[in-house]
């Protein structure tokens, strides 16, 4: 099983909101990512948890807050979003670091208002 | 500076017309390289992972291949469902960032 769950798979809010994006994976797998990816543009970095510790932070805005409760579970709390931060959210895990591949989530869709 | 590129942006193909796609990469010490294969709106797809030059890999009409500067992903006979972005990765080689190529574009006409 290679699969990595993402929920909501569509999210629509307004730019007082707070909501969270919630990710999991069952495969075991020790490292896990929030990527960002507008149109006909590859996957952005985000965040990257290494052994549930935040290893990488791509200097994102802080309206943009990671949660990593256990290892197979990922959060991403949204605040105060901007127009411009509507994307589609990925979320990605590996087994250990960026050496092995990553499976990725099918997605969030989300749209600010 | 770590960076892979992708060749072509964008590949028009009848279907049946095998062809290559590009990524060549900047990497020093590469750890390994990835291919995932895109549909719109959807997360990608993982197809392979290559770690030294020499290396092939095929699934059905697909295959990558390795060299030490570039990897290229054949696609043999190919049919209007693998009409896809096609993306390439590497890792970098102070940490557990994964830089992706901007991804090739393919579209399989019937």
């Amino acid at each position: 099983d290679t699969e990595v769950t993402q929920t909501p798979k569509h999210l629509v809010m307004g730019m007082t909101n707070k909501k969270s994006l919630k990710c999991e994976q069952h495969m075991g797998h020790r490292a896990m990512y929030w990527y960002k990816q507008k149109a006909k543009k590859p996957p952005e970095l985000m965040f990257v948890y290494s052994y549930e510790k935040l290893s990488i932070n791509e200097s994102v805005p802080s309206r943009f807050s990671p949660e990593c409760p256990n290892s197979s579970l990922l959060n991403l709390h949204l605040h105060a979003l901007q127009p411009e931060d509507s994307a589609l959210y990925l979320c990605a895990s590996s087994q250990e670091s960026a050496n092995t591949e990553a499976f990725f989530g099918q997605g969030t869709r989300l749209t600010v208002v | 500076e770590d960076q892979v590129t992708q060749s072509p942006e964008a590949l028009r193909l009848q279907e049946g017309e095998s062809s290559s796609l590009n990524c060549s990469y900047t990497v020093s010490g590469l750890r390994g390289l990835f291919w995932y294969r895109q549909d719109p709106g959807k997360g990608p797809e993982f197809l392979f992972t290559l770690y030294s030059a020499g290396e092939e890999k095929e699934k059905e009409r697909l295959k990558a291949t390795l060299t030490k500067k570039e990897s290229f992903l054949h696609i043999t006979a190919p049919k209007p469902e693998d009409s896809a972005t096609y993306l390439c990765a590497v890792p970098r080689n102070r940490d557990d960032k994964i830089i992706f190529g901007k991804g090739t574009r393919l579209h399989i006409l019937p």
